[in-house]
């Protein structure tokens, strides 16, 4: 099992691009959710999903889009990249939600 | 409001020494508590899980209690290593539903030889 993979693991993007942060999971988990994580402020979330066709935003959702069409997969867009959406991006899954969460290893977002 | 406080933000200690780490909870209804353990540049991990039930649990060197009453919980690392030096963060569960983790700001340990 490779657990959850992200890619990219570094990325540096000016204001205004937009790109796809790709997230998947081996382990048949239905729940998968993305969060970012700031110095001194925690994970928070973005989006998450229940199941395949199902998403709903978190905590933060503005300037960010997901789409869940298989049960492995769950991309982030960022749609116009903004200075302040700079951070560590980490995608996240489990069972069912409530049960442990195994993280990514986490994408490291620059924007200039 | 619901809320999760760790205490402190963050901690040297020597390399063999012991410490507890603090969390305080507001999150109602209470499902469970996770303490994660989170390297440098990597994702969390989870450490272990509280359930309402549950005083004690261990973990090889960490121990976690857990005081429903109080809504506090702790986690305690003996004979500290090196490789302890990490973020410890806690996560509680509310009830049910799927927008239902509430996670602490984390404490930084650093273990020093």
């Amino acid at each position: 099992n490779a657990g959850v993979t992200q890619t990219p693991k570094f990325q540096v993007l000016k204001t205004g691009q937009s790109m796809t942060l790709q997230c998947a999971q081996d382990m048949n988990h239905e729940y998968m959710s993305w969060y970012r994580q700031d110095p001194g402020m925690g994970l928070r979330l973005i989006h998450y999903s229940v199941g395949a066709g199902i998403t709903d935003q978190g905590e933060v959702p503005n300037g960010y889009n997901v789409s869940r069409s298989t049960t492995e997969d769950f991309p982030l867009r960022l749609l116009s990249a903004a200075p302040s959406q700079t951070s560590v991006y980490f995608c996240a899954s489990s069972y069912v939600t409530g049960n442990e969460q195994f993280f990514g290893p986490g994408t490291r977002l620059t924007v200039l | 409001k619901n809320q999760v406080e760790q205490s402190p933000q963050s901690l040297i200690i020597l390399e063999g020494k012991n410490c507890t780490l603090q969390c305080n909870y507001t999150v109602s209804p209470f499902s469970n508590l996770r303490w994660y353990k989170q390297d440098t540049g990597r994702g969390p991990v989870s450490l272990t899980i509280m359930t309402f039930s549950e005083n004690t649990k261990s973990n090889g060197r960490y121990t976690a209690t857990l005081d429903a009453d109080t809504k506090q919980s702790s986690l305690h690392i003996t004979a500290s290593q090196l490789s302890d030096s990490a973020s410890y963060i806690c996560v509680v569960t509310r009830g049910a539903g799927a927008n239902n983790l509430f996670f602490g700001t984390g404490t930084r340990l650093t273990v020093i030889p």
